[in-house]
């Protein structure tokens, strides 16, 4: 089972609003959890890095949420642009043993469509 | 600056044929990964090296082989490819150990296809 679930599966949203995309994850103990941008054929990009102490971080018109508690995070986009048109990943890794050095827990993603 | 560069970038191979994806980075990292992504799935460990000299198994290693060629090259290869690892594979650097929460930097891609 994915220890990391992300929904919706899919969006579409019109240019200029805003959307909110969720990651839930069962990864324990808990270390560091990272959204990216995945444009159609290309290599996903970082938008954000959040350790278990911060609740907030921001990169532009993203802001990611994290609930270490619940065991969430969320990820606003504000003000759509047609660029945003991505899949965007939460990745959430554990704290390093010698079984999780480097083994982060990918989400499927989410495909986000903004349309004009 | 060229981040993170692998090659080729589509490949169509016959079962059964060998083949090496190859991946370089210019930011000086220790550490570098090989994942596939398959549709409707997360990103998935293939192999990583923790840093210059070493490799280890990640999730999915059956099929593949790694060789970290020195500090900027890491190259995958699979010896007799077969129709299930057709996939998109993306090689990826990070400065140290991703749990201490360095950002990772992953290449365009490699689109292959076994038939």
């Amino acid at each position: 089972k994915n220890q990391v679930e992300q929904s919706p599966q899919s969006l579409i949203i019109l240019e200029g609003k805003n959307c909110t995309l969720q990651c839930n994850y069962t990864v324990s103990p808990f270390s560091n959890l990272r959204w990216y941008k995945q444009d159609t054929g290309r290599g996903p990009v970082s938008l954000t890095i959040m350790t278990f102490s911060e609740n907030t971080k921001s990169n532009g018109r993203y802001t990611a949420t994290l609930d270490a508690d619940t065991k969430q995070s969320s990820l606003h986009i504000t003000a759509s642009q047609l660029s945003d048109s991505a899949s965007y990943i939460c990745v959430v890794s554990a704290w390093e043993t010698t079984d999780s050095w480097g083994k982060l827990q990918f989400g499927a993603g989410t495909q986000v469509v903004v349309t004009p | 600056n060229a981040g993170v560069t692998q090659t080729p970038k589509f490949q169509v191979l016959k079962t059964g044929q060998s083949m090496t994806l190859q991946c370089a980075q210019d930011m000086n990292h220790n550490s570098m990964y090989w994942y596939r992504q398959d549709p409707g799935m997360g990103l998935r460990l293939i192999y990583y090296s923790a840093s210059e000299g070493t490799t280890d198994k990640g999730e999915v290693p059956n099929g593949y082989n790694v060789s970290r060629l020195n500090k900027r090259e890491f190259s995958l290869r699979l010896e007799s490819a077969a129709p299930s690892q057709t996939s998109v594979y993306f090689c990826a650097s990070s400065e140290v150990s991703p749990n201490s929460g360095n950002t990772i930097y992953f290449g365009e891609g490699s689109w292959l296809t076994v038939v």
